[in-house]
C-alpha cells in the first residue's frame, strides 16, 4: 500500500495560515488523497479530499503537487479549535480480492498546536 | 442528524472479563466500521459491515473479538476474556455507499469507547 509521511508536530499562531505537508512518493495514479483530523477526546472527522486538482471547502484547502508525490493541507486562519492531529490518508482503488478501498489506513499524523 | 453514537464512553474492567460495546450509526448509513486506537497512534481498522453482512475482519481481530450488526442497524463489538493489551479507544464509523464510488464516501466517526483493562 502507498504510504504517507507527515511531520510529527507543527505549531502555529492563532489567525495565521497553517500549511500541513504530506509526502506520498509511491502514490499510484488512482489513489485519492484524503485528510481527516482528530480533535482531543473525539473521533476523527473528515476534512477534505482530492485526486489531482487543488480543492477548497469551508474547512480547508488541499494543494496537490503536479507529480502528486506530495500535498499540503492549508488552514487559512488557524483558530484554537483547529488544534488536533491531522491525518493524510491515501485510498486505493485496486480491484484485487478484498479491495480495501473502503477502510481508512491512518498513520500517526501531525499534531498541530495553535498558540493564542 | 444526530451523528454516530457509542456506548459506553468509558469502560474499566478486570482482566478476564467480557465487555460489549455498542455503536449506533447515522440512520441512513449502510456501512459501519470498527477501529481501535492506542495512545499516540492513529486508528487501526478492525472490521467492516455492509448492512448486516460482515465483509472483512482485520488480523488484529483475534478469536476473542466478535462483532455483529443485526438487521443492519446498530452494531456491537464484544471482547471475551479481556487482556491488558486490549486497553485502547474503540471507534465506530459509518458511511453511506455511493454506488461504486467508495473513494468519495466520507466516514463519520463516533466519540469512541475508551477501554481500560486492569
Amino acid at each position: 500500500d502507498a504510504k504517507t509521511t507527515q511531520p510529527n508536530s507543527m505549531e502555529s499562531n492563532e489567525e495565521e495560515p497553517v500549511h500541513l505537508p504530506c509526502n506520498h512518493s509511491t502514490i499510484s495514479g488512482t489513489d485519492y488523497i484524503h485528510w481527516y483530523r482528530q480533535l482531543p477526546s473525539q473521533g476523527p472527522e473528515y476534512v477534505i479530499h482530492g485526486l489531482t486538482s487543488n480543492v477548497n471547502n469551508r474547512m480547508a484547502s488541499l494543494a496537490i503537487a503536479e507529480d502528486r508525490k506530495s500535498s499540503t493541507l492549508i488552514l487559512h486562519r488557524a483558530t484554537l479549535r483547529d488544534a488536533a492531529v491531522y491525518y493524510c490518508i491515501l485510498r486505493d482503488v485496486r480491484k484485487d480480492s478484498g479491495g480495501s478501498n473502503y477502510k481508512l489506513t491512518f498513520g500517526k499524523g501531525t499534531l498541530l498546536t495553535v498558540n493564542p | 442528524d444526530t451523528g454516530v453514537s457509542q456506548d459506553p464512553r468509558h469502560k474499566i474492567t478486570k482482566r478476564g472479563q467480557n465487555v460489549t460495546f455498542r455503536c449506533d450509526p447515522i440512520s441512513e448509513h449502510n456501512r459501519l466500521y470498527w477501529y481501535r486506537q492506542t495512545l499516540g497512534q492513529g486508528p487501526e481498522f478492525l472490521t467492516y459491515f455492509q448492512n448486516e453482512a460482515q465483509l472483512e475482519k482485520s488480523r488484529l481481530l483475534s478469536d476473542r473479538f466478535s462483532a455483529e450488526r443485526p438487521k443492519g442497524s446498530f452494531s456491537t463489538l464484544e471482547i471475551q476474556r479481556t487482556e491488558q493489551g486490549d486497553s485502547a479507544m474503540y471507534l465506530c464509523a459509518s458511511s453511506q455507499s455511493i454506488g461504486t464510488h467508495t473513494l468519495q464516501e466520507t466516514q463519520y466517526f463516533g466519540p469512541g469507547t475508551r477501554l481500560l483493562v486492569l
